[in-house]
């Protein structure tokens, strides 16, 4: 079964400042995506990134990338030039090629300072 | 674009009673949309897999007689927590994907708090 672990429970950063928050995945297949999605105090699930596996590329959105090492089975999220709405819960989530589920990490809490 | 709603946003009702909620996909039609659980500072525990036109496919320990779910439309999917007791208090979070796209995103309801008394 695949299993995505987030290390970190906690994470805070400076406004301006960068923060990497980690997640490492565990899977038999090939092919499948990967997400990160921010819940703010809100509870909304927002997504920030998504990355597909074949894409050797790693993916940004604005402020957000990724660091996807596919062999390491790693997918971090760099946040630049933090900003104070960025403070939220973060989960990493994986979806195999062939299926509908996504399965979760237990989150990070990301608390940016001003 | 890729917007999922759902209603009500807060329901308190009395322990014995049903509680209906619904998830809708406003712009995009949903072959499949999904069900989860929420505890509070904890990750979204998946309760079940909801096809339009099929039986739902729940997860392991997650009681169907409890939880029904119906999803009839493209757009419309229903969860109903029937007979509550305090013990389903939580936030329930539905999401949805886009039949039409390849890619595998889930795009999320903004949830519902349920309180049992």
């Amino acid at each position: 079964a695949q299993t995505v672990t987030q290390s970190q429970p906690e994470m805070s950063v400076q406004e301006a400042e960068t923060v990497t928050l980690s997640c490492t995945y565990d899977t038999s297949e090939s092919d499948y995506y990967l997400f990160w999605y921010k819940q703010p105090p809100s509870r909304q699930m927002i997504l920030v990134i998504r990355q597909e596996a074949y894409k050797q590329q790693n993916a940004t959105e604005n402020r957000f990338s990724v660091n996807f090492q596919k062999a390491a089975k790693s997918f971090s999220l760099k946040i630049s030039d933090s900003q104070l709405g960025d403070a939220a819960m973060y989960f990493c989530a994986y979806s195999a090629e062939y299926g509908n589920k996504l399965v979760f990490g237990a989150g990070t809490i990301l608390r940016v300072k001003s | 674009g890729a917007v999922v709603s759902q209603h009500p946003s807060w329901v308190i009702c009395k322990s014995g009673t049903s509680v209906k909620i619904e998830c809708r996909s406003l712009d995009f039609q949903a072959t499949t949309m999904f069900w989860y659980r929420q505890f509070p500072k904890q990750s979204l525990m998946l309760m079940a897999t909801s096809n339009e036109g099929s039986k739902a496919t729940y997860e392991q320990g997650v009681e169907k007689d409890k939880f029904l779910i119906n999803h009839a439309s493209l757009t419309l999917s229903t969860l109903t927590v029937t007979s509550a007791h305090p013990e389903d208090s939580s936030f329930y979070i539905c999401s949805a994907r886009d039949h039409e796209l390849a890619e595998r995103t889930q795009y999320f309801g903004p949830g519902t708090r349920l309180l049992v008394l």
